[in-house]
């Protein structure tokens, strides 16, 4: 079934670094933009990046950008979030998700049940 | 940025009634709006895209409608595990910034 499962979580010092991953399965992967979406504790979800189909294309919240690089390995059928420079705001779940259409201007039709990352001294 | 506001914040209704949620956009998004369901401990779930579209799986008493800057979500004969919250979602902006609204939290009057 279409499935995509992260990994990579952890609880880290302001300041370093995290990268997460994403495996998918279940689907032609190398023919959706791919997104990553993160949720604060208690609070409602916020969009951080999208990576074209063929990762020609990457797209940051303002929030990241800069901190954070998206990548992706269709090889592998892999999703990454490379998160430097670390801040307690960045404290959340971060899910990874797909596209529903191919683009990178789209809905999101398969999530993953998310890795937590906390940011604390 | 497009800011989605979701009104009401909660919304108390009995099983078996309808619910109605609404979310504008501060600029219009055409249909390029989504509807997700969360619930607790769980990843959100996509119910409509196209503003109207139901997605694979999705029940028929979940219908949603509107364009430009007002949309609503409608839930009709409520079921138990409809109890959620949900987040309406704008995906109209090039380049893309999709954007979530603050989310409803829909509760067992």
């Amino acid at each position: 079934q279409v499935q995509l499962v992260e990994s990579g979580g952890g609880v880290v010092q302001p300041g370093r670094s995290l990268r997460l991953s994403c495996a998918a399965s279940g689907f032609t992967f190398s023919s959706y933009g791919m997104h990553w979406v993160r949720q604060a504790p208690g609070k409602g979800l916020e969009w951080v990046a999208v990576i074209s189909y063929d990762g020609s294309n990457k797209f940051y919240a303002d929030s990241v950008k800069g901190r954070f690089t998206i990548s992706r390995d269709n090889s592998k059928n892999t999703l990454d979030l490379q998160m430097n420079s670390l801040r307690p705001e960045d404290t959340a779940v971060y899910y990874c998700a797909k596209g529903r259409s191919g683009g990178q201007r789209d809905s999101m039709d398969v999530w993953g049940q998310g890795t937590t990352v906390t940011v604390s001294s | 940025e497009i800011v989605m506001t979701q009104s009401p914040a909660t919304l108390s209704v009995s099983p078996g009634e309808r619910a109605t949620l609404s979310c504008r956009a501060s600029q219009s998004v055409s249909s390029n709006l989504a509807w997700y369901q969360q619930k607790p401990g769980q990843a959100p779930r996509l119910l409509i895209y196209g503003a109207s579209t139901r997605a694979t799986d999705i029940p028929a008493r979940f219908s949603g409608s509107g364009s430009g800057t007002e949309f609503t979500l409608t839930i009709s004969g409520l079921q138990s595990e409809d109890f959620a919250v949900y987040y309406c979602q704008q995906y109209n902006k090039w380049p893309p910034e999709p954007t979530f609204g603050q989310g409803t939290r829909l509760e067992i009057k």
